[in-house]
C-alpha cells in the first residue's frame, strides 16, 4: 500500500523567505512522487514529479523537490517566497509516473505575507 | 494549451436525487479518473477509466456511482441517489499515456447535497 503525509497543514512565510512544505511517503514499491498545487477555484496543476532519473528535481515557478530514499522524504522547497506562491500544495505518490492512481496528502496550505 | 473542462462548476441538489457531472477530457488523452476532496479532507482516488471500461475504483465508488464516456469527448460521472456525505469538490483528469505525461486536472465540480 502506498500513502504520503503531509507535514503542517498551514505554513506562513514572508515573502523573499525559504519555502520548506514536508513531504514523507510509504511505499513497498519504487514510488513515484509528486507535487501538485492548487490555486483558489483552480484545479491541480504539476509542479514537479520525481520518477528515478534524478533525486533532486527542480519544477516550474523556482521549486524544487529532492528524493530521499534513507529519510523517505520528498520535501517541496523554494528559496525565496512571492506573493503569487500562496496557495494549498499536494503531495501524492503513485505506482507509475502516469496511468496509475494518484494517492494524496492532505495538503499544506502556504501564505506569504508582505 | 489544452486544458480539462468540468461542468457544472457548482451544483447544489437535494438528498437522493441524481446528479451527472461532466469532463470534456484532453482530446487525445487515452486515461481518464475521478477524484473528489470532500472539504478539508485529501483528494481521494475514486475511478479510473480506460478503453471504454473501469480499469479500477476506489471503495468509495459504490454502486451509487458509474461513469461513461457517452459521445467519445465526454467524460460522466453519475451519482444515482445523492446522500449528505456525497457533497464534495469532484476533480477529473486525463492523460496520454506517453511515459514523458503525467494527470491533468480539471478545476473541478463543488456539489452540495441538502
Amino acid at each position: 500500500a502506498q500513502s504520503v503525509t503531509q507535514l503542517g497543514s498551514h505554513v506562513s512565510v514572508s515573502e523573499g523567505a525559504l519555502v520548506l512544505l514536508r513531504c514523507n511517503y510509504s511505499s513497498s514499491v519504487p514510488p513515484y512522487l509528486f507535487w501538485y498545487v492548487q490555486y483558489p477555484n483552480q484545479g491541480l496543476q504539476l509542479l514537479l514529479k520525481y520518477t528515478s532519473a534524478a533525486t533532486l528535481v527542480k519544477g516550474i515557478n523556482g521549486f524544487e523537490a529532492e528524493f530521499k530514499k534513507s529519510e523517505t522524504s520528498f520535501h517541496l522547497t523554494k528559496p525565496s517566497a512571492h506573493m503569487s506562491d500562496a496557495a494549498e500544495y499536494f503531495c501524492a505518490v503513485s505506482k507509475s509516473y502516469n496511468t496509475d492512481k494518484l494517492i494524496f496528502g492532505t495538503g499544506t496550505r502556504l501564505q506569504v505575507f508582505p | 494549451e489544452p486544458e480539462v473542462t468540468q461542468t457544472p462548476s457548482h451544483q447544489v441538489t437535494q438528498m437522493g436525487q441524481e446528479v451527472i457531472l461532466r469532463c470534456v477530457p484532453i482530446s487525445n488523452h487515452l486515461y481518464f479518473y475521478w477524484y473528489r476532496q470532500i472539504l478539508g479532507q485529501k483528494v481521494e482516488f475514486l475511478v479510473s477509466f480506460y478503453n471504454n471500461e473501469i480499469s479500477e475504483k476506489s471503495e468509495i465508488f459504490d454502486d451509487q456511482f458509474s461513469v461513461e464516456r457517452p459521445d467519445g469527448s465526454n467524460f460522466t460521472l453519475k451519482i444515482r441517489s445523492t446522500k449528505l456525505e456525497d457533497s464534495a469538490m469532484y476533480f477529473c483528469a486525463s492523460v496520454g499515456g506517453a511515459p514523458q505525461e503525467t494527470q491533468y486536472f480539471g478545476p473541478g465540480t463543488r456539489l452540495l447535497v441538502l
